[in-house]
């Protein structure tokens, strides 16, 4: 069954702690993205890979991190100079040939205590 | 970089009524504009789209109008259900460069449908 998987669905994190949120897909997408999800914000992009070994950053990067060593996986890295992480966070991916429909995975949501 | 501004935040309507949701950009050079429905708990999911060289898309119940000149476009639910609360975002991209598959989303509009 082909989809985008985002795990863990919900996870909490002590302050000074980096976290990382994994992302995989098996629709043989070549880009993928994170955005944040905040109540009244939409959604904002912090990373985007559109090639293997390649990412750029989006409108909120700082305090994030991110890597694309696999075209499958695009894993997420909540760092602790990220001053508020606590958030829902949402994986998509997309084929070539922009524009294209973003393909969601069903989200992680991080809570920092 | 491009800004996209929706409105309203939240919407009511009764069964039956019809709903609209607008957006506007500011970077002219955007030419694809996609509308996301996210139910409740679930993931957000393309309903429909539109791209520049189109002035109006209609899917059944939905359908997207585009002003260029004002830089702005609009979601049109009519006959509306309750199946159709959810949370609606608008976006918009522009091609080229590093900007490549990039879309800007709109902050969301919370649509209650009441039986």
């Amino acid at each position: 069954d082909g989809g985008i998987t985002q795990s863990p669905k919900y996870l909490f994190r002590k302050e000074g702690q980096n976290v990382t949120l994994s992302c995989e897909q098996n629709l043989n997408h070549d880009a993928m993205y994170w955005y944040r999800q905040d109540p009244g914000q939409g959604l904002r992009l912090i990373y985007y890979s559109q090639i293997v070994n390649d990412f750029q950053k989006g409108d909120i990067a700082e305090g994030y991190s991110v890597s694309r060593e696999k075209k499958e996986s695009f894993p997420l890295t909540v760092t602790s100079a990220q001053k508020n992480p606590t958030a829902f966070y949402l994986c998509a991916s997309s084929t070539t040939g922009w524009p294209g429909e973003l393909f969601f995975g069903e989200g992680s949501r991080l809570t920092v205590l | 970089g491009e800004n996209v501004e929706q409105h309203p935040s939240t919407l009511s309507v009764q069964e039956g009524d019809s709903a609209v949701i607008k957006c506007t950009y500011s970077d002219s050079a955007s030419n694809y504009f996609p509308w996301y429905k996210q139910e409740l708990g679930k993931r957000p999911q393309l309903i429909i789209d539109i791209r520049s060289n189109v002035g109006e898309k209609k899917d059944q119940r939905i359908a997207v109008t585009l002003n260029k000149t004002a830089k702005h476009f609009s979601l049109h639910i009519t006959e509306t259900q309750p199946e159709d609360s959810a949370v609606y975002f608008c976006a918009a991209s522009f091609p080229g460069g590093t900007s490549y598959g990039k879309l800007t989303f709109g902050q969301g509009t919370i649509l209650t449908v009441h039986p």
